[in-house]
C-alpha cells in the first residue's frame, strides 16, 4: 500500500524555521518526483516546492522562493521542506504529494497520492 | 486576476449531472494544457480524479468512476468536470491544476452540495 507520512509540524514564532518530513513506503520513492503542496485554514490547494526523483530539478512557488527549500534522501525514502523565515500567511496543513512522472515539471502528470498533512501554525 | 476560476460553490440534485468550470485566465489557450481535477471531502487529502487535454489525450484516475470526465469548452476558455448520475458521495470540494509559467496552479476550488 502506498503510504506518506508527514511530520514536522507545529507551532512556531514569526521568523522562525521549521523543518518537514515525509516518510514515503509501497513504492520505488526514487522512480517519482514529490510535491508539498498546502492548504490554509478553510482555503484552497496551493503548490509550495516540486522536486525530481534525482533532486536535479527543483522548482518553487513565488511564494516561497528564498525561504523554504526542498530536499529528499532516495536512500531513506524521504522528502524534506526546510522553512525558513516563516510568516504568518505560511500557516497552514501542509502536504506531501507524489507525481507520476520523474521530474515534478513533467506537465503530462498528475499528483496521484497524497499524505495526511502536518499542520503548521506560524503566530506569536 | 487568477490564473484559474472555479465558481465558489454548485449545487445539484442526487442522480443529475453537475457541471464544473475551470476558467483559464485571458491570454491562456485551454486548448494547449492539460487539467488535472482533485476531489477533497472533508477531513481527507485532496484525490486525483482525472485529467485531460483532449478527446485523444485523457486519463482516469485509478479506481475513479465512469459517470466522472473531462472535456474542455473552447468558447469559455475552460477545462470541464462533468459528474453525471450524481450522489450524496459526490459531495466534496473540487480542484483543477494546470502547470503555468514553471509552476503548478490550482484553481480556487468548487464546493459541490448534493441536494
Amino acid at each position: 500500500e502506498v503510504q506518506l507520512v508527514e511530520s514536522g509540524g507545529g507551532l512556531v514564532q514569526p521568523g522562525r524555521s521549521l523543518r518537514l518530513s515525509c516518510a514515503a513506503s509501497g513504492f520505488t520513492f526514487d522512480d517519482y518526483a514529490m510535491h508539498w503542496v498546502r492548504q490554509g485554514p478553510g482555503k484552497g490547494l496551493e503548490w509550495v516546492s516540486g522536486i525530481s526523483r534525482s533532486s536535479g530539478s527543483i522548482g518553487y512557488a513565488d511564494s516561497v522562493k528564498g525561504r523554504f527549500t526542498i530536499s529528499r534522501d532516495n536512500a531513506k525514502n524521504s522528502l524534506y521542506l526546510q522553512m525558513n523565515s516563516l510568516r504568518a500567511e505560511d500557516t497552514a496543513l501542509y502536504y506531501c504529494a507524489k507525481h507520476e512522472g520523474t521530474f515534478y515539471n513533467s506537465i503530462n502528470d498528475a499528483f496521484d497520492m497524497w499524505g495526511q498533512g502536518t499542520m503548521v501554525t506560524v503566530s506569536s | 486576476q487568477a490564473v484559474l476560476t472555479q465558481p465558489s460553490s454548485l449545487s445539484a440534485s442526487p442522480g443529475a449531472s453537475a457541471s464544473l468550470t475551470c476558467t483559464l485566465r485571458s491570454g491562456i489557450n485551454v486548448a494547449t494544457y492539460w487539467i488535472f481535477w482533485y476531489q477533497q471531502k472533508p477531513g481527507s487529502p485532496p484525490q486525483f480524479l482525472l485529467r485531460y487535454r483532449s478527446d485523444s489525450d485523457k486519463q482516469q484516475g485509478s479506481g475513479v468512476p465512469s459517470r466522472f470526465s473531462g472535456s474542455k469548452d473552447a468558447s469559455a476558455n475552460a477545462g470541464i468536470l462533468l459528474i453525471s448520475g450524481l450522489q450524496s458521495e459526490d459531495e466534496a470540494d473540487y480542484y483543477c491544476m494546470i502547470w503555468h509559467t514553471s509552476a503548478w496552479v490550482f484553481g480556487g476550488g468548487t464546493k459541490l452540495t448534493v441536494l
